[in-house]
């Protein structure tokens, strides 16, 4: 298995401007989650789903944040507009129902100038 | 609201050096704690899950502990390569997320 698959693994973007990162989980994983890590606050949760729909998302940050995910292959986190504070490495991770750990992909590094 | 707290942030051993990281918790009912290595520029990598106090799993020279209120991760003799940051976490009846510590940095000079 290729694991969880991030993509982009760099994004630099202008103030403003709208951010997608994308996620493929690991096939057979049932949940989903995306985490922001910064040197400040370590890793935070974001946002969770279980088969496809969002359980928690009381780790948005802002109405600026969205995610999705329209199947059990793909996910999607939006940032619009974003701000230089937004700057941070997004990670999506994925674990099985009945499984405990869950597995990270590589991470997104996000640059807002 | 859970939380965790990973010490010491950092830490540099010798070749060969023995230590232990420690890893502090309050959570709501346990339902695992976990063991990640994250290398520069990747994302977390499992290592260890424990469920209840008095477990211990070890992998090479890596050994992780458990107690109601902490964990430790014992490093026998740690080489180079085992240089890294080390995160703990855990999941409560809460739901199945993870809560992370701060992490610590371990580097082990030759």
């Amino acid at each position: 298995d290729a694991g969880v698959i991030q993509s982009p693994r760099h994004e630099v973007t202008e103030m403003g401007q709208e951010v997608t990162l994308r996620c493929k989980p690991i096939s057979g994983h049932d949940y989903l989650f995306w985490y922001r890590q910064t040197m400040m606050r370590g890793l935070e949760l974001l946002i969770y789903f279980n088969n496809n729909v969002p359980i928690d998302d009381s780790g948005m940050p802002e109405d600026r944040f969205s995610a999705k995910m329209p199947n059990a292959s793909f996910s999607t986190l939006k940032i619009q507009p974003s701000e230089p504070r937004d700057s941070a490495v997004y990670f999506c991770a994925s674990k099985t129902r009945a499984g405990t750990e869950a597995f990270f992909g590589q991470g997104t590094r996000l640059t807002v100038v | 609201e859970d939380q965790v707290t990973q010490s010491p942030e950092a830490l540099r051993l010798q070749e060969g050096e023995s230590s232990s990281l420690n890893c502090s918790y309050t959570v709501s009912g346990l339902r695992g704690l976990f063991w990640y290595r994250q290398d520069p520029g990747k994302g977390p990598e499992f290592l260890f899950t424990l469920y209840s106090a008095g477990e211990e799993k070890e992998k090479e020279r890596l050994k992780a502990t458990l107690t109601k209120k902490e964990s430790f991760l014992h490093i026998t003799a740690p080489k180079p390569e085992d240089s890294a940051t080390y995160l703990c976490a855990v999941r409560s009846n809460a739901g199945n997320m993870l809560t992370f510590g701060g992490g610590t940095r371990l580097m082990v000079k030759p």
